[in-house]
């Protein structure tokens, strides 16, 4: 089954303890892209790949860093997390079109944190 | 800033009743409009999209009504039913260049009662 999986799909941390949420998509797409999403704001995006060892900022990077060493996986890392940052992220994945544009995006399930 | 708006926040509709929502842009580049769908503890997945050289595009009961010169566009629900109660999001993105970032409207809590 076509899917993107995250993990955990729910935390709960303490202020400044690095953490790690993971995305993993079988569908051998190229672009993958983190999301976050609060009470009347959507989703905003974060970061977003466009291959291996390619990522640019999205709209709030602030406080987040990413990687994409494989095609499948795409981490989220807060390396010293706040309050400010307890949302419900989703990781999406689509494929990308002659010309570099890219496709439907799918989404994972989300993840819920909590950071105390 | 927010560069799409959408209304309303939240809508309750009787089974077989039409559901509307609504969403305005302001960046004139964007060049293509889908429509997200989310329940509860899933992602959101595509619903229905639509690109600004036409100014409507009809999937089942789902319609997007788009006006290019008032910079809108939205969502109609015929015959809404239970199974429609979801939360959904417009988005807007330019699809030149080298990747199709989303921007995406706050969202409407849509409930339709048996």
């Amino acid at each position: 089954e076509a899917q993107v999986t995250q993990n955990p799909r729910y935390l709960i941390t303490v202020t400044g303890k690095k953490l790690t949420v993971t995305c993993s998509q079988n569908m051998n797409h190229e672009y993958m892209s983190w999301y976050r999403q609060d009470p009347g704001l959507g989703l905003r995006q974060i970061y977003y790949s466009m291959n291996v060892e390619v990522t640019d900022k999205g709209d709030v990077p602030e406080g987040y860093k990413v990687s994409r060493k494989e095609k499948r996986n795409f981490p989220l890392i807060l390396e010293s997390p706040s309050p400010n940052q307890t949302s419900l992220y989703f990781c999406a994945s689509s494929s990308v079109l002659l010309g570099g544009r890219t496709d439907t995006q799918y989404f994972g399930p989300g993840t819920r944190l909590t950071v105390l | 800033q927010q560069q799409v708006k959408q209304s309303p926040q939240s809508l309750i509709v009787q089974k077989g009743g039409i559901s509307i929502i609504n969403c305005a842009y302001e960046n004139t580049a964007f060049d293509y409009f889908p429509w997200y769908q989310q329940f509860p503890g899933k992602g959101p997945a595509l619903l229905i999209a639509i690109r600004p050289d036409v100014s409507e595009k009809k999937e089942g009961r789902f319609t997007i009504s788009f006006n290019k010169s008032a910079k809108q566009f939205s969502l109609h629900i015929m015959d809404s039913q239970p199974g429609d109660s979801a939360t959904y999001f417009c988005a807007a993105s330019i699809t030149s260049g080298s990747a199709r970032q989303l921007t995406f409207g706050s969202g409407t809590q849509l409930t339709v009662l048996p």
